[in-house]
């Protein structure tokens, strides 16, 4: 059974710095990965999606990488921004699965 | 346009009423999904609809009832709910059903703040 895990939980960094925000999945079967970001009280924005044969996606300041082979993803944020505070929530397809697999999440505070 | 609408923002509602939640998308996706999101935790799965059928169903109670009367448009119909039914309702669509290839992004709605008394 896909167990995805984000750490850590929270976050809190001030406004400028770069930094990179962790996902793990236990098996490597994968067929995507995708980034969430969701404010409270809202609904899900997606931030990226990689297919499996894929290393990395980009998109302004986000950069999204994979590797399958250890079940790591990483999703970097250049020159944070208070507007960058939210939950950043990683989730998972298997090969022919029909649904995703979500980690917990990591709450991202920017201090101005 | 990669908007899922969600209707209404907010809804309270008795123990004892029927109400419905309604979602809409005009991307001409074929893959539709109902999802329940508790405070501090990621969303759990309800329902999946792929070309307007019924395809998953998570052993989700029956007092929530779900309907696809095109591929627009996702109903969830609600009746005789319990206080810990009270969460954020979550609307999501794909192009395709997840389980085929081809890049797939879920596109997600705003959500439907229930609270149930």
């Amino acid at each position: 059974k896909q167990e995805v895990t984000q750490i850590p939980a929270a976050l809190s960094v001030p406004e400028g710095e770069n930094l990179v925000l962790n996902c793990s999945f236990t098996d490597s079967a994968i067929y995507n990965l995708q980034w969430f970001r969701q404010d409270p009280g809202k609904g899900l924005t997606s931030l990226l999606l990689i297919q499996s044969s894929q290393r990395e996606q980009t998109s302004g300041r986000l950069n999204a990488s994979l590797d399958k082979s250890s079940g790591r993803s990483t999703l970097y944020i250049a020159a944070s921004q208070p507007g960058d505070s939210a939950t950043y929530l990683c989730a998972v397809r298997q090969e022919g699965a029909q649904k995703l697999v979500f980690g917990q999440g990591t709450r991202l505070t920017i201090n101005p | 346009d990669t908007e899922v609408t969600q209707t209404p923002k907010h809804l309270v509602m008795g123990m004892t009423n029927k109400k419905s939640l309604k979602c809409e998308q005009h991307m001409g996706h074929r893959a539709m999904y109902w999802y329940k999101q508790k405070a501090k935790k990621p969303p759990e799965l309800m329902f999946v609809y792929s070309y307007e059928k019924l395809s998953i169903n998570e052993s989700v109670p029956s007092r929530f009832s779900p309907e696809c009367p095109n591929s627009s448009l996702l109903n969830l119909h609600l009746h005789a709910l319990q206080p810990e039914d009270s969460a954020l309702y979550l609307c999501a669509s794909t192009t395709r059903p997840l389980g085929t290839s081809g890049y797939n992004e879920q596109f997600f709605g705003p959500g439907t703040r229930l609270t149930v008394l």
